[in-house]
């Protein structure tokens, strides 16, 4: 009940493509969706959040859609750079925010 | 500092160590969080404060993790006699609310038990 996830584990995508991943919940509590973006030997970086109420949230190349009756939402980053290359998770969470990640995607954007 | 900080960035232990670690949160934010991340895996929860409260430490893996936040702001991650499945990179985290909301991650101190 307290999973989440997240496929693929790798992206090879190339430069000005779409980079699309994709999670799956099962606890219908959650109510909080962000994406955390990681590059190596740093912290997870707050990218973009959701919460249930919408089906489309989008800032500058990234947007997530969500599918509430599904339990599934999914990152989309436009016109990918190599500079998107990165780890990436997806998190949930309800109540008093304690995170459960995904085991993230690691994307790499190909010149 | 604008973010989190943690210290040290990295530590190496020897099995059977006691080792503590550091972090400082966002100035003001209320809500602290420890996670902890093997390597090719998602971080996950180990516990919780809300100021100097430790509201939740279901996710401490046994009873050689302790966690303290004595006065609301800094909060300490210790491990006693450190074992070699210990080895990780130790997140810490904070968030300005008491609950929903952004949370902000530090760079986090990598433990490597020997």
């Amino acid at each position: 009940q307290q999973q989440v996830k997240q496929s693929p584990q790798s992206l090879i995508v190339q430069k000005g493509g779409i980079s699309i991943i994709n999670c799956a919940y099962e606890n219908t509590a959650f109510d909080y969706f962000p994406w955390y973006q990681q590059f190596p030997g740093k912290g997870p970086a707050l990218l973009i959040a959701i919460r249930p109420d919408v089906s489309e949230k989008k800032e500058g190349r990234f947007t997530i859609s969500f599918n509430k009756s599904a339990k599934q939402f999914s990152l989309h980053i436009m016109d990918s750079q190599p500079g998107d290359s990165a780890t990436y998770f997806c998190a949930a969470t309800g109540g008093y925010n304690k995170l459960i990640f995904g085991a993230g995607t690691r994307l790499a954007v190909h010149p | 500092g604008a973010g989190v900080s943690q210290s040290p960035r990295y530590k190496v232990a020897k099995r059977g160590q006691d080792v503590a670690l550091r972090c400082d949160p966002i100035s003001g934010h209320v809500s602290l969080f420890w996670y902890q991340q093997a390597l090719g895996q998602g971080p996950e929860f180990l516990t919780y404060f809300q100021n100097e409260a430790q509201l939740d430490k279901s996710g401490l893996p046994s009873d050689r993790f302790f966690a303290e936040r004595p006065e609301g702001s800094v909060s300490t991650l210790k491990i006693q006699r450190t074992q070699q499945e210990d080895s990780a990179v130790y997140l810490c985290a904070s968030s300005l609310g008491r609950g929903g909301g952004e949370q902000y991650f530090g760079p986090g101190t990598r433990l490597t038990v020997t």
